[in-house]
């Protein structure tokens, strides 16, 4: 069956130290992948988009890498902030149809 | 243009009472998505549509829901006796198709509690 995990419920890390988190994905052919972010009680912010046939992406102090070998991708928020603090989802566009699927996200939060 | 909005942000129903609920996507944006989510959850995908067409419906969706996008501008999800385990937020998103990739941009949701 097809699944979208990411890693831990929950990331705490300190201000400053870089976040990673990690979105896997099992039968699964992706057109695209994105990340997005999602604060209480209101609806996912667009981040960043990787293709398929693109290993890495940069935006600020944010960077996606994608591994179609391995299946997975990588999201780094470098010099976290407090303001960082949020869940992330992955989201996956197979090649064939418009769906999009949505992992179950990571809440994540910098400590001060 | 302010984004994609939403009407209503919550609604409190009695268990088989109907339910609409309505989006109106960025106005450029030809591609129109209903997603549920509840809590500790991602969005699961309901149905898409591209203009006016209904492209895409989810097995997962039961005959009790129905979407529309009259005109290929706002849309509305309407849902039928419904059922506790219809409580979730609803989201929509849009995107256009003419950017090359499918960026989606959420609305603020509508929060749905079937008492």
């Amino acid at each position: 069956s097809q699944k979208i995990e990411q890693n831990s419920e929950a990331l705490n890390i300190q201000e400053g130290k870089t976040a990673t988190l990690t979105c896997n994905y099992t039968n699964y052919s992706p057109a695209y992948l994105q990340w997005y972010r999602q604060d209480p009680g209101r609806g996912p912010v667009f981040l960043l988009l990787i293709r398929e046939n693109e290993k890495e992406k940069r935006k600020e102090r944010l960077k996606v890498t994608f591994d179609t070998t391995l299946k997975q991708s990588l999201f780094h928020i470098t010099a976290s902030q407090p303001a960082d603090s949020a869940t992330y989802l992955c989201a996956l566009q197979p090649n064939t149809g418009n769906q999009f699927y949505f992992g179950t996200g990571t809440s994540l939060t910098v400590i001060p | 243009d302010t984004g994609v909005s939403q009407d209503p942000r919550h609604k409190i129903t009695k268990r088989g009472q109907n339910v609409t609920f309505r989006c109106d996507p960025i106005s450029e944006h030809n591609r129109l998505y209903w997603y549920r989510q509840t809590l500790g959850q991602g969005p699961e995908f309901l149905t898409y549509f591209q203009n006016e067409a209904q492209l895409e419906k989810s097995r997962l969706l039961s005959d009790r829901f129905s979407a529309e996008r009259p005109k290929g501008s706002f849309s509305t999800l309407e849902i039928q006796r419904t059922e506790q385990g219809d409580s979730a937020m609803y989201l929509c998103a849009s995107s256009s198709s003419g950017m090359g990739t499918d960026t989606q941009y959420f609305g603020p949701g509508t929060r749905l509690t079937v008492l």
